[in-house]
């Protein structure tokens, strides 16, 4: 089955700086990928997400690349603010024929943003 | 508000208990799904249903039943329930797009019910 690596596990940046968080996924047949931010006490809110025939993506201050020869993709913030600060988790997903499709998630990523 | 709804948020029962949890989505999903997030936040996918139907079971104890009674509506009853039990569980939602080769499809998440199992 697929598996999904994630790193860092946590990531403090200064206000204004920039964050990068880097996922590896192992089946080549996963072909869309989801970012996920979680807040305390709340679930995972859809952020950006990108698709298997693209290689870049951007909204705003978030992007997210895709190298699908390596297996990897990130997810780029800039100008980093405290509202920032939360779990982002990445996932790959493959789809099912029965309907829907399946996300293996990363472990998180505890970002932090300090004044 | 358009979202996927939960209920309760927050549920402590007892080893040995039966219990269930709700979950409702208002978006026009057809397929809807469980997800459980352990006390290192690792988030896994348990059930997916599409319009009603089974198509994901990933290794789950028998003791867990999902139930949907319509593709709006996706309910997971937990029976016998034991310590390991105790985690956030999360139902999500998704559209499935007609036709091969198309690309998968954006899930929203609920908020959340937290099982405390004493």
């Amino acid at each position: 089955g697929e598996n999904v690596e994630q790193h860092p596990s946590t990531l403090s940046v200064q206000e204004g700086d920039s964050a990068v968080i880097k996922c590896t996924y192992s089946d080549s047949a996963s072909n869309y990928f989801p970012w996920y931010k979680q807040e305390l006490g709340k679930g995972p809110q859809l952020i950006i997400d990108i698709r298997s025939n693209v290689g870049e993506k951007k909204d705003q201050r978030i992007a997210v690349t895709l190298n699908k020869t390596a297996k990897h993709f990130s997810l780029h913030i800039t100008e980093t603010q405290p509202e920032d600060s939360a779990v982002y988790f990445c996932a790959a997903s493959i789809r099912l024929t029965g309907g829907g499709n399946k996300l293996t998630f990363g472990t998180g990523t505890q970002l932090k943003v300090e004044l | 508000d358009t979202a996927v709804s939960q209920t309760p948020k927050y549920l402590v029962t007892q080893m040995g208990n039966d219990k269930s949890i709700k979950c409702e989505q208002n978006l026009g999903h057809d397929t809807m799904y469980w997800y459980k997030q352990d006390s290192k936040k690792f988030l896994k996918i348990m059930f997916s249903y599409n319009n009603k139907e089974l198509i994901i079971n990933e290794t789950v104890p028998n003791r867990f039943s999902p139930k949907s009674p319509d593709k709006a509506h996706l309910n997971l009853h937990i029976n016998s329930l034991e310590l390991g039990d105790s985690a956030v569980y999360f139902c999500a939602s998704s559209l499935t797009r007609p036709g091969p080769g198309l690309a998968d499809y954006e899930q929203y998440f609920g908020p959340g019910t937290r099982l405390t199992v004493t």
